[in-house]
């Protein structure tokens, strides 16, 4: 089985450019996350997704920032216009939220994350 | 908000030891989850262990264990038997209640596991 599949795994990009990542969770997971990953601030979650639709995205930082699942099995994740403060490690995960003793488990599937510099 | 503290930013073990991280949080819910993440030079993001709040048992894994005192909210992680492929990047981790699928991440330990 594929696990999460993000690409490009790394991307050089200079100031005020377009920068669009983009994720494939695993094939019947019905969760989705974008996290960022930084030596500062660590991992974050800046948005995630459950069937399809945005559930908490109060982490992601700023308008430039936008996140879309049109469908199951893609998920973007685009920075619009980039700075240099966005390069980092951006990550995506996957989950199936299922029902256990307790409540709901699901156990999140990262993928190998993308790394952004932004020059 | 909840917090999650790591209060060791790096480790480092004789391989064949044993070693312990900490982590430390902070909230009022009585429902909740907690992990413990690997994450190797690789990147590659792996789930090590999970804990319920709710269980009073402490969760093991082989070699990984973990010493869950809710009272205190603390939620170690103990690696018995160290081995070369356990150095990497550990992350504590808080996800509120049953239904919260958001995880609060700490900052990390380094392990450096010595041969």
């Amino acid at each position: 089985d594929a696990g999460v599949i993000q690409s490009p795994r790394h991307e050089v990009t200079e100031m005020g450019q377009e920068v669009t990542l983009r994720c494939k969770p695993i094939s019947g997971h019905n969760s989705l996350f974008w996290y960022r990953q930084t030596m500062m601030r660590g991992l974050e979650l800046l948005i995630y997704f459950n069937n399809n639709v945005p559930i908490d995205d109060s982490g992601m930082p700023e308008d430039r920032f936008s996140a879309k699942m049109p469908n199951a099995s893609f998920s973007t994740l685009k920075i619009q216009p980039s700075e240099p403060r966005d390069s980092a490690v951006y990550f995506c995960a996957s989950s199936l939220a299922r029902k256990a003793s307790g409540g709901f488990y699901n156990e999140q599937f990262f993928g190998p994350g993308t790394r952004l510099t932004v020059l | 908000a909840q917090t999650v503290t790591q209060s060791q930013p790096e480790m480092s073990v004789q391989e064949a030891e044993t070693v312990t991280l900490s982590c430390t949080y902070d909230t009022s819910e009585s429902d909740y989850y907690l992990f413990w993440y690997k994450q190797p030079p690789s990147r590659q993001m792996i789930l090590v262990i999970r804990q319920e709040a709710y269980k009073q048992q402490n969760a093991t894994e082989n070699r990984f264990s973990v010493n869950f005192q809710k009272a205190a909210k603390s939620f170690s992680l103990k690696i018995s038997d160290s081995q070369l492929g356990d150095a990497a990047m550990y992350f504590c981790a808080y996800r509120r209640g049953a239904r919260s699928e958001k995880l609060v991440f700490g900052k990390g330990t380094k392990l450096t596991v010595n041969p």
